[in-house]
């Protein structure tokens, strides 16, 4: 059982380049999420979703797109990289209905990612 | 979701009682505690929740005041592997589940 799998584990860019962090989880959670944590901080919310084909926004939502068209899968997308996105980012799941609403988050090992 | 207080760090002997506090004066009956913590760069690691009653698993136990407006994390005998980020989070269960807000929580060092 793989949980909650984050790829890649390190990226660095370049000002203005885009990319795809991709988060997969095989526990057939509904809920996911993407935090961000900056050095020395706590998490904060940048995404989530209740289920395939609904997202919404968290804390600090600039700067990043979601979907979300599988239970499994829920990429975070970085239109535009820029220095202050420079973070350690977690994606995390955990289930929803069928008397499993109030179970915790499962939490990936996260992406460190450099913008230059 | 309701807005938690911690230290930001505390210390504790190896082989004593780690108490973690944690102020939640605006939560709501419908909301859980949630307790989690990250040693060094790892992704949170979930150890215990509750509501209203005090629970205990194989990691810690989990103390609630009657009002439930603050809540004690016990470590009942810390090592030197839970040195770590300790997170109190409050949230709605039934709705919301992904939409957890995390502080800065405490920093505990465990100290031989």
């Amino acid at each position: 059982n793989a949980g909650v799998t984050q790829t890649p584990k390190f990226q660095v860019l370049k000002t203005g380049q885009s990319m795809t962090l991709q988060c997969a989880q095989d526990m057939n959670h509904e809920y996911m999420s993407w935090y961000r944590q900056d050095p020395g901080m706590g998490l904060r919310l940048i995404h989530y979703s209740v289920g395939a084909g609904i997202t919404d926004q968290g804390e600090v939502p600039n700067g990043y797109n979601v979907s979300r068209s599988t239970t499994e899968d829920f990429p975070l997308r970085l239109l535009s990289a820029a220095p202050s996105q420079t973070s350690v980012y977690f994606c995390a799941s955990s289930p929803g209905t069928g008397g499993l609403f109030n179970q915790p988050q499962h939490f990936g090992d996260g992406t460190r990612l450099s913008i230059l | 979701d309701a807005k938690t207080t911690q230290p930001p760090s505390m210390d504790c002997a190896e082989g004593r009682a780690a108490n973690l506090p944690c102020n939640h004066s605006t939560i709501s009956g419908n909301e859980y505690v949630y307790w989690y913590r990250q040693i060094h760069s790892q992704g949170p690691q979930y150890i215990i929740h509750g509501l209203k009653n005090n629970e205990t698993n194989e990691m810690a136990s989990l103390i609630i005041t009657e009002d439930r407006k603050s809540s004690t994390l016990i470590l009942p005998h810390a090592t030197l592997r839970d040195t770590a980020v300790y997170y109190c989070i409050v949230r709605v269960a039934y709705t919301n589940a992904g939409k957890s807000t995390f502080g800065d929580g405490t920093t505990l060092t465990v100290k031989p």
